[in-house]
């Protein structure tokens, strides 16, 4: 199946400082998300974004299709924003709805 | 807030109950999930159904049972679980999108029900 493999593992920040997550796959894909789980279990979906860049507030995505990889820039890093952030995939033609997580990133935003 | 209700918040229950977990959403979406995530491990897919119908089992045992009632409701009935069963079980939901997958559709994930079983 499909490999996704974010980087890297784990992120100690100082609140206000910008920092760069990505995520490689190793297939085409059709559908690739950014989600952000809070410390209580919340899932959040971040972003919808198989290709381009979009921008939501101090977050922001970028996904190069053709290379196999999407970046999620946080600037400004506020303690809110710990947690874990997870990539997830669907492979072009492959099972449909089936998305694969990486493992993701654990973020840690201290004041 | 979550538009993805899920009920209860938090469950422990003995390995010869039966309980149910409940989930709802009124954002219209057609395919709804279950996932299963132990801690420190991304989520699991479980089930998918789409307009009702189961479209993927993901060989999950027997002792769960999901059940689509409506397009708004999805439940996963639990019957003689096992301590490993004990995670996180979350319910999502997405538009029903092109060639029936979830092409083109965000993934909307409830707020999940903590299980232990003990």
């Amino acid at each position: 199946g499909i490999q996704v493999e974010q980087s890297p593992p784990d992120l100690i920040l100082q609140e206000g400082a910008n920092s760069t997550l990505r995520c490689n796959f190793s297939d085409s894909v059709n559908n690739l998300q950014w989600f952000h789980q809070n410390p209580w279990g919340q899932l959040i979906n971040l972003f919808y974004i198989p290709s381009g860049t979009k921008q939501n507030g101090r977050l922001s995505a970028t996904t190069v299709a053709t290379e196999r990889y999407s970046l999620l820039y946080i600037s400004s890093s506020q303690t809110t924003d710990s947690g874990v952030y997870f990539c997830a995939v669907e492979i072009s033609g492959g099972s449909n709805y089936k998305l694969t997580f990486g493992k993701g990133t654990l973020l840690t935003v201290n004041p | 807030d979550t538009e993805v209700t899920q009920t209860p918040k938090h469950l422990v229950m003995g390995m010869t109950n039966k309980k149910s977990l409940k989930c709802e959403q009124h954002m219209g979406h057609r395919a709804m999930y279950w996932y299963k995530q132990k801690a420190k491990k991304p989520p699991e897919l479980m089930f998918v159904y789409s307009y009702e119908k189961l479209s993927i089992n993901e060989s999950v045992p027997s002792r769960f049972s999901p059940e689509c009632p409506n397009s708004s409701l999805l439940n996963l009935h639990l019957h003689a679980l096992q301590p490993e069963d004990s995670a996180l079980y979350l319910c999502a939901s997405s538009h029903d999108g092109l060639r029936g997958s979830s092409y083109n559709s965000p993934l909307h994930f409830g707020n999940g029900t903590r299980l232990t079983v003990t």
